[in-house]
């Protein structure tokens, strides 16, 4: 089964940039009509779809996000990636990478997952 | 975009069944069947459990079902057992910019 994995620091000050890795194993991230998403859990809230790459490098962001965040791909190395600039507290939460598939495979359901890296924002 | 609406929590004793609700708008979950549920277990990777509203991943008991009326979803768990005991997240997509909505996760409590 495909397995995913976040890596990255899990302390980030105020106002930097926030990045993270997923790198995908037992599986091709050029494999399909899937998509990779990343996905962010505050403590005590509910989930939050932050955007989603496909293989081809064609992104889609969660508006409320977009003007700070960029997903990038290394399909060489199966990996793909999440930036988040100018942070705050509020961006403190367990983020998650998720394989993502389309209406024709999985009606934009997300199959698998990473077991998420908690990231704090804090100085 | 406001996140789907979901009850904060959820009980039921071991074999009996419970129902945990997803409302949304006819943007969302009352326009497309595009409705996946997640469970989630702390400190270990979200399983989805349900897919395009009443579909199951191979693997997932057939004791997890999924239904639609109009702008709700429903995740109905029966037989309960006590591995059940988890957060559980319904995801739709929506036609009004966001894409993918989440809602705000239920906490299910096997007494």
């Amino acid at each position: 089964q495909v397995q995913l994995q976040e890596s990255g620091p899990g302390l980030v000050n105020p106002s930097q940039t926030l990045s993270l890795t997923c790198t995908v194993s037992r599986g091709s991230i050029n494999s399909g009509n899937y998509y990779w998403s990343w996905i962010r859990q505050p403590a005590g809230k509910g989930l939050e779809w932050i955007g989603r790459i496909y293989a081809s490098g064609s992104t889609n962001y969660n508006p409320s996000l977009r003007s700070r965040v960029t997903i990038s791909v290394d399909t060489s190395n199966n990996q793909f990636f999440l930036k988040l600039t100018s942070v705050t507290a509020a961006d403190t939460a367990v983020y998650y990478c998720a394989r993502g598939g389309g209406w024709a495979l999985l009606g934009d359901a997300f199959d698998f997952w990473g077991q998420g890296t908690m990231v704090t924002v804090s100085s | 975009q406001s996140a789907l609406t979901q009850p904060p929590s959820a009980s039921g004793s071991p074999g009996q069944s419970v129902t945990i609700s997803c409302t949304g708008t006819s943007s969302d979950v009352g326009g497309y069947d595009y409705v996946s549920w997640y469970q989630l277990h702390p400190g270990k990777a979200p399983k989805l459990i349900i897919y395009e509203v009443i579909k199951r991943p191979s693997g997932v008991p057939d004791r997890f079902s999924g239904s639609k009326s109009g702008n709700t979803a429903s995740l109905t768990v029966s037989g309960l057992q006590a591995e059940d005991e988890a957060d559980y997240f319904c995801c739709s997509y929506t036609n009004s910019g966001n894409l993918l909505i989440f809602g705000g996760g239920a906490k299910l409590t096997v007494l």
